[in-house]
Formats: C-alpha cells, sequence, structure tokens
C-alpha cells in the first residue's frame, strides 16, 4: 500500500539556521507528493507540491524535489525564521486514491 | 466569509454519549473528508465523500458514523463516544481528489 514516513522530531533551530525534514515514500506508480504545514491552533494548508519525478516545488522559501530513484521529498529552507514554527506534514496522492499523511514533523525556531 | 468551519472548536464529553461534530463548506466542493489526529499517527482518515448522499469508510470508520444530505455539509456522529476517540478531528473539502485538500481548524474531542 501507500505509505509516508517522516523523520522524527521536534526539530529546534535557531533563527537564519539551514532547515531539511527527510521524508520518503511507497507508492506504486508516480504519485503526486505534497508538504502541509499546520501553524498552531489552525488546520493544515499546503504549502507546495510536485506532481511527477524531478519537478521543484517551492513557496515562501520553502522547497522540495520529487526524487523517484529515491522514493524522496525532502523539505528544505536556507534561512528559517520564528514564523516557520509549526508542524509539517508530508503527504501523497496516488491517481486520486486518498490523500495518505505522514506522522508529521514538528519545527521550532528559537530567536 | 467563504471556507471550512467546524463546530465546536473544544468538545467534552463522555464515554457512552453521542457527539456530533459538524463541518461546513462554501466552496461547493464536491470532496470532504473527517480525519483524527492523533500524536505519533498523523492524520487518519475516518470517512470521506465524492458527492451528497455518496460515503465511504477510510482508514479508521469504527465509532463513526457521517452522513452528507447536502454538498456543503458533512457532519461526523460518534454515536457511543470511547476514551479512544479522544482526538483533534479535521475536516477537509477539495474539487477533486487529488488536487490539495482545504483544511478546517479542527475540533479538539475529549472523551472522559
Amino acid at each position: 500500500g501507500n505509505s509516508v514516513t517522516q523523520m522524527e522530531g521536534p526539530v529546534t533551530l535557531s533563527e537564519e539556521a539551514f532547515l531539511t525534514i527527510n521524508c520518503t515514500y511507497t507508492a506504486t506508480g508516480y504519485p503526486s507528493l505534497f508538504w502541509y504545514v499546520q501553524y498552531p491552533g489552525e488546520g493544515l494548508q499546503l504549502l507546495l507540491k510536485a506532481t511527477k519525478a524531478d519537478d521543484k516545488g517551492s513557496n515562501k522559501g520553502f522547497e522540495a524535489t520529487y526524487r523517484k530513484e529515491t522514493t524522496s521529498f525532502h523539505l528544505e529552507k536556507g534561512s528559517v525564521q520564528v514564523s516557520d514554527s509549526a508542524v509539517y506534514f508530508c503527504a501523497l496522492n496516488n491517481y486520486g486514491q486518498n490523500f495518505v499523511f505522514g506522522p508529521g514533523t514538528r519545527l521550532s525556531v528559537l530567536p | 466569509d467563504a471556507g471550512i468551519t467546524q463546530s465546536p472548536r473544544y468538545k467534552i464529553t463522555e464515554t457512552g454519549r453521542q457527539v456530533t461534530l459538524m463541518c461546513h463548506q462554501t466552496w461547493s466542493h464536491s470532496y470532504m473528508f473527517w480525519y483524527r489526529q492523533d500524536l505519533g499517527h498523523g492524520l487518519r482518515l475516518i470517512y470521506y465523500s465524492a458527492a451528497a448522499d455518496i460515503t465511504d469508510k477510510g482508514e479508521v470508520p469504527d465509532g463513526y458514523v457521517v452522513s452528507r444530505s447536502k454538498t456543503e455539509n458533512f457532519p461526523l456522529t460518534l454515536e457511543s463516544a470511547t476514551r479512544s476517540q479522544t482526538s483533534v478531528y479535521f475536516c477537509a473539502s477539495s474539487p477533486e481528489p487529488t488536487v490539495k485538500l482545504f483544511f478546517g481548524s479542527g475540533t479538539q474531542l475529549s472523551v472522559l
């Protein structure tokens, strides 16, 4: 079946540090891949997505590249801010089947 | 404002009681979903609906009932609440199943 694995959190960084949150997936075929973000007290919102191999999704300084050969979709940001503190979820959608979410990674950015 | 709203925001109930969580969206999206969010599990799909009067089970449907008589509403009922149903519940909608999901702000449910 389809599944998503994320690095365990929480992740604590200082402001302006480099961020990487690892995500790997298991799926047949070529799923679409997503990163969702959940700010405190809110629902999830789409951060970025990629629909085919080698695509790069980007938004708000975050980037992730769809790597078919390593079945990965790692999230990166060059310089995090306190306002980036949130829970980040990697997810996939495979040919119209329901979304599958990873367990989430909590990020805390300290000033 | 247009969007997806959930109510109540917080709910405390006792085991054995019936509880209904409400979800309303103003976009006329065909698809609606209910997820529960638990530490270590992320989001797990409870039920989903592709259109009015069409519902189907997700990954963890036991103990829950849904209905969708109107496109905009998708209530979730816990017929006899149990402590294991203490969780944060999110409703989501989408115009297509492969397009991004739009989430409500969640309902934090505690079953004592």
